[in-house]
């Protein structure tokens, strides 16, 4: 069965760069209109979404993060990567990815990884 | 700054129905914001349950269902049960030259 899985430190120092890693099975993100997308949920907080990259290299981001993030995939590898710049303790939050699909008129989302709460403080 | 908006709680007795609605800033949800429907429990990642306004995944309960009623995206759940307790999202599209997708801000249901 699709699974997602994130990696990444758990913990990173106020102004550091976080970078995350989506390892994924059993689907390619080298089928047309698939794709792998961020999320992120600060502790008793709501869902925010980040960014999103589509199997032909499109990148989408959130307005008010697209400055600080950068969203790229290894196809060969199964994996995609999400990097945040000058990290906040206000960044502090389980990241989540989660696979996207885009077909016929539907544009959905299906399966999530298990999340990676990142920490961020001196 | 694009705001969606849900219900922060509802509470509803086991057996019953209820609906939980999504509202975007910029006006009417219509089809075209391909509506995504989630549920989360404590401690746990999100499921999805809906997309595209009304498609349900081939593990969605019947019993939940989804709509566009009065310029908001809606989820119905009929015939509440007890494991129905939980926050649930929606996720909104917006296209254009630069798409992005935006998440509510969750509602509380609690079975009651």
């Amino acid at each position: 069965q699709i699974t997602l899985k994130e990696s990444g430190p758990t913990l990173v120092k106020p102004t550091q760069t976080l970078t995350l890693t989506c390892t994924f099975s059993e689907f390619s993100l080298s089928t047309s209109g698939v794709g792998v997308g961020w999320i992120r949920q600060p502790p008793g907080k709501a869902l925010e979404w980040l960014a999103l990259i589509y199997w032909d290299d499109d990148k989408r981001y959130s307005p008010s993060l697209k400055r600080r993030l950068t969203i790229t995939k290894d196809t060969f590898k199964d994996q995609v990567v999400l990097i945040m710049t000058n990290m906040d303790p206000v960044d502090t939050a389980t990241y989540y990815c989660a696979r996207t699909e885009a077909y016929s008129s539907s544009l959905l989302w299906d399966y999530w990884g298990q999340g990676i709460l990142v920490t961020v403080s001196s | 700054q694009t705001v969606v908006t849900q219900e922060p709680s509802l509470t509803v007795s086991p057996g019953g129905t209820v609906t939980l609605t999504c509202a975007s800033s910029t006006g009417a949800v219509t089809s075209g914001y391909y509506p995504n429907w989630f549920q989360q429990k404590p401690g746990q990642a999100p499921r999805a349950l809906i997309y595209s306004t009304s498609n349900k995944h081939s593990w969605t309960p019947a019993r939940f269902s989804g709509s566009l009623l009065g310029g908001k995206a809606a989820l119905t759940l009929s015939g509440v049960q007890p494991e129905d307790e939980a926050e649930y999202y929606c996720l909104l599209y917006y296209g254009g030259a630069q798409p992005f997708w935006v998440f509510g801000g969750g509602t509380k249901l609690t079975v009651l």
